[in-house]
Protein backbone atom coordinates (compact mmCIF):
# COMPACT_ATOMS: atom_id res chain seq x y z
CA UNK A 1 0.00 0.00 0.00
CA UNK A 2 0.90 3.96 -0.31
CA UNK A 3 2.42 5.16 2.43
CA UNK A 4 0.81 8.59 2.38
CA UNK A 5 -2.86 8.71 1.29
CA UNK A 6 -5.30 11.19 1.08
CA UNK A 7 -8.24 11.95 -1.59
CA UNK A 8 -7.93 13.32 -4.88
CA UNK A 9 -10.65 15.95 -4.75
CA UNK A 10 -12.19 18.31 -2.92
CA UNK A 11 -14.90 21.25 -3.60
CA UNK A 12 -16.30 23.51 -1.20
CA UNK A 13 -18.02 26.78 -1.49
CA UNK A 14 -16.41 29.89 -0.68
CA UNK A 15 -17.08 31.13 3.03
CA UNK A 16 -17.24 27.57 4.12
CA UNK A 17 -14.59 25.59 5.62
CA UNK A 18 -12.27 22.56 4.32
CA UNK A 19 -11.34 19.79 5.43
CA UNK A 20 -7.94 17.79 4.01
CA UNK A 21 -7.32 14.49 5.38
CA UNK A 22 -4.35 12.55 5.28
CA UNK A 23 -3.24 8.97 6.59
CA UNK A 24 -0.14 7.94 7.01
CA UNK A 25 1.82 4.31 7.69
CA UNK A 26 4.58 4.93 9.39
CA UNK A 27 4.80 5.84 13.07
CA UNK A 28 8.13 6.70 13.59
CA UNK A 29 7.32 9.95 11.68
CA UNK A 30 8.81 13.10 12.86
CA UNK A 31 7.52 15.71 11.04
CA UNK A 32 4.18 15.53 9.28
CA UNK A 33 3.64 18.53 6.42
CA UNK A 34 1.45 20.64 4.34
CA UNK A 35 2.59 21.64 0.91
CA UNK A 36 0.54 23.65 -1.19
CA UNK A 37 1.06 23.78 -5.47
CA UNK A 38 -0.74 26.61 -6.86
CA UNK A 39 -1.27 26.56 -10.68
CA UNK A 40 1.84 26.90 -12.48
CA UNK A 41 3.76 27.24 -9.54
CA UNK A 42 6.24 25.41 -7.00
CA UNK A 43 5.66 23.52 -4.12
CA UNK A 44 4.96 25.78 -0.68
CA UNK A 45 5.34 24.47 2.73
CA UNK A 46 2.17 25.77 3.95
CA UNK A 47 2.71 24.65 7.90
CA UNK A 48 3.97 21.71 9.55
CA UNK A 49 3.25 19.48 13.13
CA UNK A 50 5.84 17.59 15.28
CA UNK A 51 4.78 14.08 15.81
CA UNK A 52 4.35 14.58 19.52
CA UNK A 53 1.81 17.57 19.21
CA UNK A 54 -1.55 17.38 18.50
CA UNK A 55 -3.02 20.44 16.85
CA UNK A 56 -1.04 23.57 15.59
CA UNK A 57 -3.51 26.33 14.63
CA UNK A 58 -2.13 29.60 12.10
CA UNK A 59 -4.66 32.03 11.15
CA UNK A 60 -7.16 30.33 8.94
CA UNK A 61 -5.59 27.07 9.30
CA UNK A 62 -5.51 24.11 12.02
CA UNK A 63 -3.39 21.03 11.61
CA UNK A 64 -4.73 17.88 14.19
CA UNK A 65 -2.78 14.95 14.33
CA UNK A 66 -3.74 11.84 15.77
CA UNK A 67 -0.93 9.93 16.08
CA UNK A 68 -2.89 7.00 17.18
CA UNK A 69 -4.95 6.54 14.25
CA UNK A 70 -2.30 8.00 11.83
CA UNK A 71 -4.44 10.60 10.46
CA UNK A 72 -3.77 14.49 9.78
CA UNK A 73 -5.94 16.72 8.87
CA UNK A 74 -6.00 20.44 7.53
CA UNK A 75 -8.46 22.89 8.08
CA UNK A 76 -8.81 26.07 6.29
CA UNK A 77 -11.69 28.46 7.69
CA UNK A 78 -13.45 31.01 5.83
CA UNK A 79 -12.03 29.36 2.70
CA UNK A 80 -11.35 31.97 -0.76
CA UNK A 81 -10.83 31.51 -3.77
CA UNK A 82 -7.22 32.13 -3.89
CA UNK A 83 -7.21 28.78 -1.47
CA UNK A 84 -7.84 27.13 -4.75
CA UNK A 85 -4.61 24.52 -5.24
CA UNK A 86 -3.33 21.11 -4.78
CA UNK A 87 -2.61 20.38 -1.12
CA UNK A 88 -0.06 17.74 -0.78
CA UNK A 89 0.33 16.27 2.63
CA UNK A 90 3.87 14.55 3.37
CA UNK A 91 5.78 12.90 6.03
CA UNK A 92 9.51 12.82 7.17
CA UNK A 93 11.08 10.23 9.53
CA UNK A 94 14.22 11.19 12.16
CA UNK A 95 14.88 14.89 13.00
CA UNK A 96 16.78 16.54 9.73
CA UNK A 97 15.43 14.12 7.43
CA UNK A 98 15.62 15.26 4.03
CA UNK A 99 13.42 12.79 2.49
CA UNK A 100 9.86 13.66 2.33
CA UNK A 101 6.81 11.04 1.66
CA UNK A 102 3.97 12.84 -0.08
CA UNK A 103 0.81 11.50 -0.59
CA UNK A 104 -0.19 12.08 -4.18
CA UNK A 105 -2.03 15.54 -3.23
CA UNK A 106 -5.82 16.54 -2.74
CA UNK A 107 -6.82 19.39 -5.66
CA UNK A 108 -9.25 22.06 -3.90
CA UNK A 109 -11.94 23.92 -5.85
CA UNK A 110 -13.49 26.66 -4.12
CA UNK A 111 -16.88 27.68 -5.90
CA UNK A 112 -17.59 31.32 -5.57
CA UNK B 1 15.65 36.65 -3.24
CA UNK B 2 15.21 34.71 -6.59
CA UNK B 3 13.41 31.73 -5.40
CA UNK B 4 14.23 28.52 -6.81
CA UNK B 5 14.69 28.11 -10.59
CA UNK B 6 14.26 25.08 -13.04
CA UNK B 7 14.98 24.86 -16.92
CA UNK B 8 13.26 23.99 -19.17
CA UNK B 9 9.88 24.08 -18.07
CA UNK B 10 8.64 21.65 -20.56
CA UNK B 11 10.42 19.57 -22.56
CA UNK B 12 9.24 16.84 -25.64
CA UNK B 13 11.39 14.30 -26.70
CA UNK B 14 11.35 11.12 -28.04
CA UNK B 15 12.28 7.48 -26.58
CA UNK B 16 16.14 7.30 -27.15
CA UNK B 17 16.52 10.50 -26.92
CA UNK B 18 18.77 12.56 -24.38
CA UNK B 19 17.42 15.52 -21.77
CA UNK B 20 19.05 17.81 -19.27
CA UNK B 21 17.16 19.41 -16.80
CA UNK B 22 19.11 21.92 -15.37
CA UNK B 23 17.88 23.62 -11.43
CA UNK B 24 19.27 27.23 -9.90
CA UNK B 25 18.85 26.61 -5.98
CA UNK B 26 18.53 29.67 -3.73
CA UNK B 27 21.84 31.49 -3.29
CA UNK B 28 24.02 30.30 -0.45
CA UNK B 29 21.59 26.88 -0.37
CA UNK B 30 23.74 24.06 0.57
CA UNK B 31 21.39 21.42 0.15
CA UNK B 32 19.67 20.37 -3.43
CA UNK B 33 17.29 18.02 -4.00
CA UNK B 34 15.45 16.57 -6.90
CA UNK B 35 12.39 14.59 -6.99
CA UNK B 36 9.57 13.49 -9.55
CA UNK B 37 6.13 13.16 -9.73
CA UNK B 38 5.57 10.26 -12.07
CA UNK B 39 1.66 10.82 -14.00
CA UNK B 40 -1.14 9.68 -11.19
CA UNK B 41 1.57 8.85 -8.50
CA UNK B 42 3.20 10.38 -5.74
CA UNK B 43 6.10 12.99 -5.51
CA UNK B 44 9.30 10.54 -5.06
CA UNK B 45 12.47 11.41 -3.73
CA UNK B 46 15.33 10.97 -6.09
CA UNK B 47 18.66 12.28 -4.24
CA UNK B 48 20.27 14.73 -2.10
CA UNK B 49 23.33 17.09 -2.61
CA UNK B 50 25.32 18.90 0.25
CA UNK B 51 27.15 21.36 -1.79
CA UNK B 52 28.84 19.10 -4.83
CA UNK B 53 28.52 15.93 -2.97
CA UNK B 54 25.74 13.48 -3.46
CA UNK B 55 24.56 12.70 -0.04
CA UNK B 56 22.01 10.14 -1.03
CA UNK B 57 20.88 8.59 -4.27
CA UNK B 58 19.02 5.63 -2.89
CA UNK B 59 15.66 7.24 -5.04
CA UNK B 60 17.58 7.32 -8.50
CA UNK B 61 15.79 4.83 -10.77
CA UNK B 62 18.36 3.24 -12.55
CA UNK B 63 21.52 4.04 -14.65
CA UNK B 64 20.23 6.01 -17.03
CA UNK B 65 19.33 8.93 -14.73
CA UNK B 66 22.55 10.87 -13.84
CA UNK B 67 22.99 13.83 -11.59
CA UNK B 68 25.92 16.41 -10.87
CA UNK B 69 26.49 19.37 -9.03
CA UNK B 70 29.94 20.44 -10.21
CA UNK B 71 31.01 23.35 -8.25
CA UNK B 72 28.06 23.40 -5.80
CA UNK B 73 26.04 25.95 -7.52
CA UNK B 74 23.36 24.41 -9.83
CA UNK B 75 22.84 21.08 -10.73
CA UNK B 76 21.49 18.88 -13.60
CA UNK B 77 19.64 15.94 -14.26
CA UNK B 78 20.44 13.91 -17.51
CA UNK B 79 17.72 11.14 -18.66
CA UNK B 80 19.72 9.25 -21.48
CA UNK B 81 18.30 7.09 -23.23
CA UNK B 82 14.64 8.85 -21.72
CA UNK B 83 12.13 5.90 -22.02
CA UNK B 84 8.42 6.53 -22.10
CA UNK B 85 7.71 5.72 -18.28
CA UNK B 86 10.15 9.31 -17.27
CA UNK B 87 7.89 10.80 -18.14
CA UNK B 88 6.36 13.41 -15.40
CA UNK B 89 7.28 16.52 -13.41
CA UNK B 90 10.78 16.73 -12.04
CA UNK B 91 11.02 19.08 -9.28
CA UNK B 92 14.24 20.45 -7.79
CA UNK B 93 14.37 22.03 -4.23
CA UNK B 94 17.13 23.34 -1.81
CA UNK B 95 17.44 24.13 1.52
CA UNK B 96 20.32 26.20 3.56
CA UNK B 97 22.55 24.32 5.59
CA UNK B 98 21.61 22.90 8.74
CA UNK B 99 18.61 22.68 7.50
CA UNK B 100 16.08 20.87 7.56
CA UNK B 101 15.10 20.68 11.30
CA UNK B 102 11.60 21.29 10.25
CA UNK B 103 11.55 19.99 6.42
CA UNK B 104 11.30 23.16 4.76
CA UNK B 105 12.31 22.73 1.63
CA UNK B 106 12.32 25.43 -1.32
CA UNK B 107 10.71 24.00 -4.04
CA UNK B 108 11.22 25.45 -7.97
CA UNK B 109 8.46 25.04 -10.59
CA UNK B 110 9.15 21.99 -11.88
CA UNK B 111 10.32 20.58 -15.46
CA UNK B 112 7.67 18.55 -16.99
CA UNK B 113 9.66 15.73 -18.91
CA UNK B 114 7.04 14.31 -21.67
CA UNK B 115 8.49 11.19 -24.00
CA UNK B 116 6.55 10.05 -27.01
Amino acid sequence: GEDVEQSLFLSVREGDSSVINCTYTDSSSTYLYWYKQEPGAGLQLLTYIFSNMDMKQDQRLTVLLNKKDKHLSLRIADTQTGDSAIYFCAESIGAGSYQLTFGKGTKLSVIP
Amino acid sequence: EAGVTQFPSHSVIEKGQTVTLRCDPISGHDNLYWYRRVMGKEIKFLLHFVKESKQDESGMPNNRFLAERTGGTYSTLKVQPAELEDSGVYFCASSPRGSPNTGELFFGEGSRLTVL
